[in-house]
């Protein structure tokens, strides 16, 4: 009940283009869920987050669309750079602040 | 954002030494941090949760005695890896819930690389 899974594992884009990366969760007592970007070797940075009472939230290129009927969400990364080629994670928060992760998306966007 | 500091950013040490991981969040107080560990290629992995002033709670499986955290001020927790062995080394980072921000946000420290020969 615990889990959040993201997919897809690994995704290519072309410079320009979107960028979706999906995540699923089972339960219903998570009340925020973050997006974070990780390079290689970096720790993770928070990209954008949102409330389950909200179906979408819009940071510059960056969206999350929350379904919370489904019990899902997504990032979406419009006009993908090369330089947003990095792991991102979705996130689920639960009772005391604990959060559990999905597994990781590795975006590649090509030149 | 909120800033949260790790030190060392990597540290080597020899197998049967201890070695301490500092984690700060610097322009917000935290009641609470959390340290994961991560390997390459996974995803990040809840070893436990540091309290302010009160003992550490630990995930299922991690040896309290072999990973000992210390939160003796609300913006500094450590993580002290004793007895270190090769199969220790890993990249460790620490996260803290900033109570300021609209969203409770949780902000990540840059990791720390340990490295066991």
């Amino acid at each position: 009940q615990q889990q959040v899974k993201q997919s897809p594992q690994s995704l290519i884009v072309q410079k320009g283009g979107i960028s979706i990366i999906n995540c699923a969760y089972e339960n219903t007592a998570f009340d925020y869920f973050p997006w974070y970007q990780q390079f290689p070797g970096k720790g993770p940075a928070l990209l954008i987050a949102i409330r389950p009472d909200v179906s979408e939230k819009k940071e510059g290129r960056f969206t999350i669309s929350f379904n919370k009927s489904a019990k899902q969400f997504s990032l979406h990364i419009m006009d993908s750079q090369p330089g947003d080629s990095a792991t991102y994670f979705c996130a689920a928060r639960s009772e005391g602040s604990r959060l559990t992760f999905g597994e990781g998306t590795q975006l590649t966007v090509n030149p | 954002g909120a800033v949260v500091s790790q030190h060392p950013s990597r540290v080597i040490c020899k197998s049967g030494t201890s070695v301490k991981i500092e984690c700060r969040s610097l322009d917000f107080q935290a009641t609470t941090m959390f340290w994961y560990r991560q390997f390459p290629k996974q995803s990040l992995m809840l070893m436990a949760t540091s309290n302010e002033g009160s003992k550490a709670t630990y995930e299922q499986g991690v040896e309290k005695d072999k990973f000992l955290i210390n939160h003796a001020s609300l913006t500094l927790s450590t993580l002290t890896v004793t007895s270190a062995h090769p199969e220790d080394s890993s990249f460790y980072i620490c996260s803290a819930r900033n109570p300021g921000s609209s969203l409770g946000s949780i902000y990540f420290g840059e990791g720390s690389w340990l490295t066991v020969v």
